[in-house]
């Protein structure tokens, strides 16, 4: 079982500013995915991520993949209220079996 | 297009009583997924089914829970008896293939309370 890791736990910022929240792990991903879960709804799929070195954009969020493929990133630029949820990580073996972080509960305040 | 429907949403029981939850996926997806969530965690994979067939349960608590998906479309996850720990939300997801290419779809979960 591959242990994921996301700092921080918590992150409370002001609408406007920058953030970033990472995930780890001591092994290889295979892939990658980050998911966004807002109170009382099931965790929505933003990217999958596969090559290390990757680096993909969504509007105003940026998802990287390390080189070596055992560290992620996520960085929202200028969030707004709307970006409020809890921000996991997910690793996918090849028959689609998916591991999950803890999470990061991101609050973003108007 | 519709989502992956649950019911119900939320639930209180007493320990030692049963629970039974039910999700309906996404029309035509052959991949039927049972997470649970407890709070402050990620989401943890208890049951994987492909059409009717089990392809992983290696996480689920046998002794108590039980999963079944007749005619490979609505499943159903039931807990006899319910403990203290089993308080979480249920989360029931659909792909239309098995692999890491498939994406998941979540419900919104059923959230249990057990007192």
């Amino acid at each position: 079982t591959q242990l994921l890791e996301q700092s921080p736990q918590f992150l409370s910022i002001q609408e406007g500013e920058n953030l970033t929240v990472y995930c780890n792990s001591s092994s290889v991903f295979s892939s990658l995915q980050w998911y966004r879960q807002e109170p009382g709804e099931g965790p929505v799929l933003l990217v999958t991520v596969v090559t290390g070195g990757e680096v993909k954009k969504l509007k105003r969020l940026t998802f990287q993949f390390g080189d070596a493929r055992k560290d992620s990133s996520l960085h929202i630029t200028a969030a707004q209220p709307g970006d409020t949820g809890l921000y996991l990580c997910a690793s996918a073996d090849s028959w689609g079996k998916l591991q999950f972080g803890a999470g990061t509960q991101v609050v973003v305040t108007p | 297009e519709a989502g992956v429907a649950q019911s119900p949403r939320y639930k209180i029981i007493e320990k030692r009583q049963s629970v039974a939850f039910w999700c309906n996926p996404i029309s035509g997806h052959a991949t039927l997924y049972w997470y649970q969530q407890i709070l402050g965690q990620g989401p943890k994979l208890l049951i994987q089914f492909q059409n009717n067939g089990v392809v992983d349960d290696s996480q689920l608590p046998k002794d108590r829970f039980s999963a079944e998906r007749l005619k490979g479309v609505d499943s159903t996850l039931k807990i006899q008896p319910a403990k203290l720990e089993d308080s979480a939300v249920y989360l029931c997801a659909s792909s239309l293939k098995r692999g890491n290419t498939g994406t998941q779809y979540f419900g919104p979960g059923t959230r249990l309370l057990v007192l």
